[in-house]
Order: structure tokens, then sequence, then C-alpha cells
């Protein structure tokens, strides 16, 4: 069956530190993988996108790489700040037209100063 | 630029009531979803509409939610009656044709008491 987990537990870190959240898929084939952050009582956000023929994308102190073989994407924030804390979420981008995207259950992410 | 409008932000009710959601997506933006966000859960699709016209509602309980976009920009997506399971955040996002990301209303949050 088709499942999307991401890390289901929450991860705390030191502020500074490098956070590294996981999303892996099972039959699924994305075109390409989107990361959106999610705070509470809000919508999620979008940060990053990456096509399946591309191995890392970055954006300022994010980073996201994507493995189509190992059916993992893993999404990195460096020098981690208290501010980053929130929920992260990965979602799948079928191929074609629609722009239909199938989420993960999210990471909460808590960076402690 | 503004973004995505939804109201009401909560909304109370008891099973077997009726309830009604509105969205207003960001101007020029031809498609429209609705999600479903059960709490610890990621965003779970319900329909997509591009302008006026349905693209995919498969995973839509047609027997008791209903959605329209009339004249292809705000969207009213109803549930009738609500069951107690439908209590989760409802959200609005829309995008642009040719783009992947999708902006995020801030969502309903519905209890069914």
């Amino acid at each position: 069956s088709q499942k999307i987990e991401q890390n289901s537990e929450a991860l705390n870190i030191q502020e500074g530190k490098t956070a590294t959240l996981t999303c892996n898929y099972t039959n699924y084939s994305p075109a390409y993988l989107q990361w959106y952050r999610q705070d509470p009582g809000r919508g999620p956000v979008f940060l990053l996108l990456i096509r399946e023929n591309e191995k890392e994308k970055r954006k300022e102190r994010l980073k996201v790489t994507f493995d189509t073989t190992l059916k993992q994407s893993l999404f990195h924030i460096t020098a981690s700040q208290p501010a980053d804390s929130a929920t992260y979420l990965c979602a799948l981008g079928t191929s074609g037209n629609t722009g239909k995207l199938i989420f993960g259950q999210g990471t909460t992410l808590q960076v402690k100063p | 630029e503004a973004g995505v409008a939804q109201s009401p932000r909560y909304k109370i009710i008891e099973k077997r009531q009726s309830v009604a959601f509105w969205c207003n997506p960001i101007s020029g933006h031809a498609t429209l979803y609705w999600y479903q966000q059960i709490l610890g859960q990621g965003p779970k699709l319900l329909i997509q509409f591009q302008n006026n016209g349905v693209v995919d509602d498969s995973q839509l309980p047609k027997d008791r939610f209903s959605a329209e976009r009339l004249k292809g920009v705000d969207s009213t997506l109803k549930i009738q009656p609500a069951k107690l399971e439908d209590s989760a955040v409802y959200l609005c996002a829309s995008k642009l044709p040719s783009g992947s990301e999708q902006y995020f209303g801030p969502g309903t949050r519905l209890t069914v008491t």
C-alpha cells in the first residue's frame, strides 16, 4: 500500500545545531517533493520544492535532498534557532498538471535556546 | 498581496447538524483545494477545482460533503449531516495554474459534539 512516513517523534535540538528531518515513502513515484512549515493555528507555508531529477536544493539555511532510489527526502535546517520551532510537512507531488499533493503526517521540531 | 481568506475560523456544532465553510483564494489563482487536517495528521485532499470545474473529488465523502466554486473564484464546502469524526481543521489552498507551490489559508477549526 502507499505510505508516506515522517519522524513520528518530535525532534528536540539545541540552538545552533543542524536539524535533520526525514520523509520516506513507498509505492509512489513522485515527480517532485515539497516541504512546508506549519505553525499552531495556521495553514502550511511553502518552503522548498525539489524535482525527481534533482539531488539537492538549498535556500538560505535550508537544504533538501531527494533520493528516488531510497525513496527518501531529507530536510536540513542549519544553525537552527528557536524561531524554527514548528511542524514540518513533506508532500509528494504527482506528475501532470493537477498539482495534487499527498502530505506526510509532519514532524514537530523544537529548538531550545 | 492578500493571502487566502477563510471563514469562519472556528465552528462548534452538534452531530447531525450542517455547516458551511467559505474560502476566497488569492486573486488570479485558478486552482483551489480543500483539505481536511485531523489533529496530529497531515492535510488530506478532499476536492480540487480548476476554475469552476472539479478536477479531483475522489476522497470527498459525497454522501455528506459537497463543495462548489461558482464563477471560479470563491468556494464553499458544506457538511450535512456532520459526524463526530468530522472534527478537524478544514484548509483551503490555491495556486497559479503554472506553479506547484500551494498557498494555504488559516483554516477553519470544526468541533462536532
